[in-house]
């Protein structure tokens, strides 16, 4: 089965502190995968793919196809980076996305 | 930049009442989404369309439908509201796999609340 696993619902750090968000997926093929963030009162964006390997916002994320993972990553946590960060996969060559259960960064001063 | 719109942010219904939820795109994309967002349940697909008066049901299309008449718009139905289809409700629309820009761009989300 196709599937997602963010086991963290939330994640709290102090400002300068590293983060990682972690996202495990379950597909046989190729997957695409990404990372979408909703800031508060703001709508869902997409913050990166995998297939770009950019550095947004200061975050990356590999994918590990070995370990099926694609954890998300920033040395140095903002204030600002507080959101709802959701990991999501798309099976090879379609347009359905499906999303993690979402893991809520909270950043403190 | 791409504009989703989703004609309410907020919406209070009765049970058994028939809910309309629109959502309107202005990029010409092909491809449009109706999401419920869920806290502990992150987002699911309800249904999807490809193309005018098509559609394809999502991972839990019970209990709704949908309409595409025109490329830009894709409306959500309730036919019966209940007090389960109380949710976050998110459109989002994107051009087919392979384009050049084939992000998939959401809408602010309407929050339906069934008493």
């Amino acid at each position: 089965a196709q599937r997602v696993t963010q086991p963290e619902k939330l994640l709290s750090v102090f400002k300068g502190a590293p983060v990682e968000l972690k996202c495990n997926y379950s597909y046989s093929g190729s997957p695409e995968l990404f990372w979408y963030v909703q800031y508060s009162r703001q709508r869902l964006q997409l913050l990166l793919r995998h297939i770009s390997r950019e550095s947004i916002k200061g975050f990356t994320a590999d994918l590990n196809k070995g370990e099926t993972s694609f954890h998300l990553k920033k040395p140095f946590a903002q204030e600002e980076d507080s959101a709802m960060y959701y990991c999501a996969l798309a099976p090879y060559n379609t347009d359905k996305l499906i999303f993690g259960t979402g893991t809520r960064l909270q950043v403190f001063p | 930049d791409v504009k989703v719109t989703q004609s309410s942010r907020y919406l209070v219904k009765r049970t058994g009442e028939k809910v309309f939820l629109e959502c309107v795109q202005d990029m010409d994309h092909e491809n449009m989404f109706w999401y419920r967002q869920d806290p502990g349940l992150g987002l699911r697909l309800i249904y999807f369309s490809y193309d005018v008066k098509m559609k394809e049901k999502g991972d839990i299309p019970e209990g709704y439908s949908v309409s595409r008449e025109k490329k830009e718009r894709f409306s959500l139905i309730l036919e019966s509201a209940s007090t389960n289809q109380t949710s976050m409700y998110l459109c989002a629309s994107k051009h087919p796999p392979g384009h050049r820009t084939d992000t998939q761009y959401f809408g602010p989300g309407t929050r339906l609340t069934v008493l």
